[in-house]
């Protein structure tokens, strides 16, 4: 079966940057999205289509895809984006949602 | 303002049935694809159905799938999950969301309905 995999954990000082993978054969065949999940909220997303990012996300944040690797990148990390993260994808057919384990982001 | 409210969720036996409900307001229903997608407390995000703009396109996780079925009512503006044969492993938050394509991801989530399987 299809499988995105991700770091358990990160860590970072705030000011510094930090980069978030994501990997899996998929990837070079189909679009990634990144979610934001802080406790007790909603995922709200931040990226998609590889490198894409909504109205009103920070442009701290950005994404990148080499091969069958995604990166979620936080530049300039501040205090409030500490949270859990999860890559996206979808199946060969494109219809199908694939997630990732999640990352957990902890601002020291 | 866009509003996505789940509604629905409850405690119920093993083998039970629950039917939960979305119901959005604040942008045009019947333009976008509509997502279950679960999470156990503690634990990782789990993609559940997805249906298309008239309900033509389905799909579920193969956790789900002759359990749960999927539907929308686009003159209620609302989506709809049946869950029927329910297991403690169903237990989770679930959440609806919506997206414009497929490409354009989930923008918008509600804020979940708590679905709890247990004797």
């Amino acid at each position: 079966s299809l499988e995105l995999t991700q770091p358990p954990s990160v860590s970072v000082s705030p000011g510094q940057t930090t980069n978030i993978t994501c990997s899996g054969n998929i990837l070079p065949k189909q679009f990634a999205f990144w979610f934001q999940q802080r406790p007790g909220q909603a995922p709200v997303l931040v990226i998609y289509k590889d490198i894409e990012r909504p109205s009103g996300i920070p442009g701290r944040f950005s994404g990148s895809t080499s091969g069958t690797v995604v990166t979620l990148t936080i530049t300039g990390v501040q205090a409030e984006d500490e949270a859990d993260y999860y890559c996206q994808s979808a199946d060969y057919s494109g219809v199908s949602v694939i997630f990732g384990g999640g990352t957990k982001l902890t601002v020291l | 303002e866009v509003q996505l409210v789940e509604s629905g969720g409850a405690r119920v036996q093993p083998g039970g049935s629950l039917r939960l409900s979305c119901k959005v307001s604040g942008f045009t229903f019947s333009d976008y694809w509509m997502f279950w997608v679960r999470q156990v407390p503690g634990k990782g995000l789990e993609w559940v159905s997805n249906i298309n703009i008239d309900g033509t396109i389905i799909r579920y996780a193969d956790s789900v799938k002759g359990r749960f079925t999927i539907s929308r009512d686009n003159a209620k503006n609302t989506v709809f999950l049946e869950m029927n044969g329910l297991r403690n492993d169903d237990t989770a938050v679930y959440y609806c969301a919506r997206a414009f394509t497929l490409y354009h991801g989930m923008d918008v989530w509600g804020r979940g309905t708590t679905v709890t399987v247990s004797s």
